[in-house]
């Protein structure tokens, strides 16, 4: 059985950088792209992007092109997500979640807080 | 690319059934849609993925036979019967369009159900 763990909760001022960690396990790292989505507070899922950790390939949604880059380390199954110049309302849990061979996400990170505030 | 609608809130009382509707925009009547359940202060779990043909593959790990799915032009559907209190939770629709470096996915706004 698959697993996705994240790093922890992150507190951030405005226009700094914010690194999220999703380390994999129980799965072949490499087989399945890995997608991140995020959830303000009251709100509903918003997906960022995705990458091919076999490749490194990625795709963005429009909204975060320039701000967003998502990279992997193969060698720990890890999947990073960074974010760039964080606004306030870019406060949200941000999840990693494994797309399967049918492409809907059945392996879900337990999602990392991120609080922007000065 | 599609836009998913959700109303944002049902309720239904403890043991009755209740239908939650996910509408794609205009055009994207041939679409798949995901469901996903997300219980208070959890992450998101796959329920199942539905077509105009109705249920598309299999339901996700643990999702009891009480929860079913219909698609019809532009809405699908999750029918949730003998709700349980477990099952008061928010339920996000979600669609992928677009292929390689065109690929987007979609969600709704997500629907709050709570047991009464």
């Amino acid at each position: 059985q698959g697993q996705l763990v994240q790093s922890g909760a992150e507190m951030k001022k405005p226009g700094a950088s914010v690194k999220v960690s999703c380390k994999a396990s129980g799965y072949t790292f490499t087989g399945y792209y890995m997608h991140w989505v995020r959830q303000a507070p009251g709100q509903g899922l918003e997906w960022m992007g995705r990458i091919n950790p076999n490749s490194g390939g990625t795709d963005y949604a429009q909204k975060f092109q320039g701000r967003v880059t998502m990279t992997r380390d193969t060698s720990i199954s890890t999947a990073y997500m960074e974010l760039s110049r964080l606004r306030y309302d870019d406060t949200a849990v941000y999840y990693c979640a494994r797309a399967n061979g049918y492409e809907y996400f059945d392996y879900w990170g337990q999602g990392t807080l991120v609080t922007v505030s000065s | 690319q599609p836009v998913l609608t959700q109303p944002p809130s049902a309720s239904a009382s403890l043991g009755a059934s209740v239908t939650l509707t996910c509408t794609l925009s205009s055009g994207y009547s041939n679409y798949k849609v995901d469901w996903y359940q997300q219980r208070p202060g959890k992450g998101p779990r796959f329920v199942m993925r539905v077509g105009t043909g109705g249920i598309v593959g299999s339901k996700g790990d643990g999702i009891p036979d009480r929860f079913s799915v219909l698609g019809s032009g532009l809405n699908r559907y999750l029918t949730i019967k003998n709700i349980q209190e477990e099952d008061e939770s928010d339920y996000h629709c979600g669609a992928d369009h677009g292929s390689g470096s065109n690929f987007v996915r979609v969600f709704g706004g997500g629907t709050k159900l709570t047991v009464l």
